[in-house]
Parts: structure tokens; C-alpha cells; sequence
């Protein structure tokens, strides 16, 4: 099955830095990348997502780069704000009529005030 | 809110027993898929049903079971329950199985289950 390795498992940051977590996966034919955030006790929310034919994709302060060749895409959280402190998962779907979700370890981020 | 609604929000009790777990997805959507989140073992998919046929299955044990009604909302039964059962699980939905390959899933409030 599908490997995700996730790093680094905790992150600690000031406030207004930028924060950086990657996956790496296994598979080479995974073709979706979804990145989700958990807060203490609650549902993991998609916050974003990229597809294989796309190599970066951005909403506001929420970056996510792919680099298929390498087999590894990366969350990039710029000017970071209290309400960001959370656990951060990424995940990879296979694809080809496989559609589940394997989930990397997950990072716990705090953003220092 | 995503939409996704499981019932119960607590679940606590004794080993050897056998415990249902309940969701709805979001309207409009026919794919339900379960995941396990445990301290150790993370976040790990158990099975995925889609429009009331099972599609996919995960690290899921015999002692567990589900289904996916008509109005497809599904269940999730657990039984011969172990310590080591103890756990958050959570179901999320999609729309379908996605023509360019996975659709987003949204995920459920959970049910925190703790087997004593």
C-alpha cells in the first residue's frame, strides 16, 4: 500500500513567520494530495488540495507545491497567526479507481504569540 | 459544518461487547468512507462504500462490519470489542468516485469510542 512520511512531526513558529511541512509518498500513480488541519477533539477540515496535472496551487495565506518526480508535495503557511496552531495531516489518493485516503503522521504546529 | 453528521458523539464500553456507529453524508453525495484515528496507529481508512455497494476496504478487522443503506447513510458495527478498539472514528463523504480521480472528502465530528 501507499507510504506517506510527513515532516517534521512538530513545528514551532513566531507569529507572521512562514511555515513549511512536507510528505513525501510511495506511489508513483497517486494523482490527489489533499492537506487537512485538526484541532484538539476535532474533525480533521480540508484546508487544500492539489491534483497530479498541477504543480502549486495557493489560497490566501495556504500554499500547497507538488513535485511528482521527486514523489513529494509541500504546505506552505505564510504569515502565521494564532488560529493556525493545530495538527496538520497531508494525505494521497491513488487514483485509478482507488479513491481512499492514506494519511501521513501529522504535524503539530504552534504558532508563538 | 461540512454536512457530515455521526452519531453517537461518546461511546463507552466493556470489552467482549459489540457497539453500532451511525452517519449521514452530505446531500447529494454517494461515497462514505470510514477512518480509525488512534494515538498510535494515526488516521487509517477502514472501508468505503459508494451508493450502497462496498468499494474498498482498508486495515479493517473481521470483528468489523458495515453497510450503506438505500437512503445511504451508513453504519459501522464493531463487535467483540478489545482495549485496543479505543478510538475516534470518523466517516467522511464525497461526491462520487470522481472522473479526474479522488474527489474531496469531508469528514464527520467523529465518534469517540472507549472500550474498559
Amino acid at each position: 500500500g501507499e507510504n506517506v512520511e510527513q515532516h517534521p512531526s512538530t513545528l514551532s513558529v513566531q507569529e507572521g513567520d512562514s511555515a513549511v511541512i512536507k510528505c513525501t509518498y510511495s506511489d508513483s500513480a497517486s494523482n490527489y494530495f489533499p492537506w487537512y488541519k485538526q484541532e484538539l477533539g476535532k474533525r480533521p477540515q480540508l484546508i487544500i488540495d492539489i491534483r497530479s496535472n498541477v504543480g502549486e496551487k495557493k489560497d490566501q495565506r495556504i500554499a500547497v507545491t507538488l513535485n511528482k518526480t521527486a514523489k513529494h508535495f509541500s504546505l506552505h503557511i505564510t504569515e502565521t497567526q494564532p488560529e493556525d496552531s493545530a495538527v496538520y495531516f497531508c494525505a494521497v489518493s491513488p487514483g485509478s479507481n482507488d479513491y481512499k485516503l492514506s494519511f501521513g503522521a501529522g504535524t503539530t504546529v504552534t504558532v508563538r504569540a | 459544518d461540512s454536512g457530515v453528521t455521526q452519531t453517537p458523539k461518546h461511546l463507552i464500553t466493556a470489552t467482549g461487547q459489540r457497539v453500532t456507529l451511525r452517519c449521514s453524508p452530505r446531500s447529494g453525495d454517494l461515497s462514505v468512507y470510514w477512518y480509525q484515528q488512534s494515538l498510535d496507529q494515526g488516521l487509517q481508512f477502514l472501508i468505503q462504500y459508494y451508493n450502497g455497494e462496498e468499494r474498498a476496504k482498508g486495515n479493517i478487522l473481521e470483528r468489523f462490519s458495515a453497510q450503506q443503506f438505500p437512503d445511504l447513510h451508513s453504519e459501522l458495527n464493531l463487535s467483540s470489542l478489545e482495549l485496543g478498539d479505543s478510538a475516534l472514528y470518523f466517516c467522511a463523504s464525497s461526491d462520487g468516485l470522481g472522473i479526474a480521480g479522488a474527489n474531496e472528502q469531508f469528514f464527520g465530528p467523529g465518534t469517540r469510542l472507549t472500550v474498559l
